[in-house]
């Protein structure tokens, strides 16, 4: 989607190995999310942030930590990936002006 | 906390026919409602949303949706379903717009 990026879009790691995902905006909006898209569990906020620094967890946040250094990168990490991390994660912003968010395109993670 | 039940994980319909997707939410205060569509292998695309005003709300791609408090629903409707509908569909409550809930998304098939 316009003005958010992930990167990679695609990602195969072993259990074990850390693992980290990067979303990237280009409309200086305060609020970006993580969220982990799994089939009959709709999407699940894992973390969320409300400004450079600050960060705070959402309902599946065990396993994952996040960092936000500067407005335009939000980054998640999988400390020691598990197969239970196998999942299509997807980042978003919240234009709060319009009471909207946008979504990135999402990164497919394969824990083997 | 909020909370989001989409009634029914797959829906089908013949082409042309309408198109009903349940969305029920639990809020403690006056909501904000949302509704998005996944096409296969994309993100979230916003439909439509209902912030305050009007209870009647209309969205991209002739879809619409009604917020009612006394039922505590905010269903998704589309006169004559097309071909190109077939897509998943996530409700999603917010108390503020600061957090978004989903529920689990109900997958919707056109028959020719």
């Amino acid at each position: 989607d316009a003005g958010i990026t992930q990167s990679p879009r695609h990602k195969v790691t072993e259990t074990g190995t850390p693992v980290t995902l990067r979303c990237h905006q280009t409309e200086n909006h305060r609020y970006m999310y993580w969220y982990r898209q799994d089939p009959g569990h709709g999407l699940r906020l894992i973390h969320y942030s409300y400004g450079v620094k600050d960060t705070d967890k959402g309902e599946v946040s065990d396993g994952y930590s996040v960092s936000r250094s500067k407005t335009e990168d939000f980054l998640l990490t999988l400390e020691s990936a598990t197969s239970s991390q196998t999942s299509v994660y997807f980042c978003a912003i919240n234009t709060r002006n319009n009471y909207g968010y946008t979504f990135g395109s999402g990164t497919r993670l394969t824990v083997v | 906390a909020q909370s989001v039940t989409q009634l029914g994980s797959h829906v089908s319909v013949s082409e042309g026919a309408l198109v009903l997707l349940r969305c029920n939410y639990s809020s403690s205060v006056p909501p904000y409602l949302f509704w998005y569509v996944q096409y296969p292998n994309q993100g979230l695309q916003l439909l439509l949303k209902y912030t305050t005003g009007a209870t009647l709300v209309k969205g991209i791609n002739g879809f619409e949706a009604e917020f009612k408090k006394s039922e505590t629903s905010f269903h998704l409707t589309k006169p004559s379903a097309h071909m190109s509908d077939a897509a998943e569909y996530f409700c999603a409550v917010s108390e503020g717009a600061q957090k978004l809930v989903f529920g689990q998304g109900t997958r919707l098939t056109i028959n020719p």
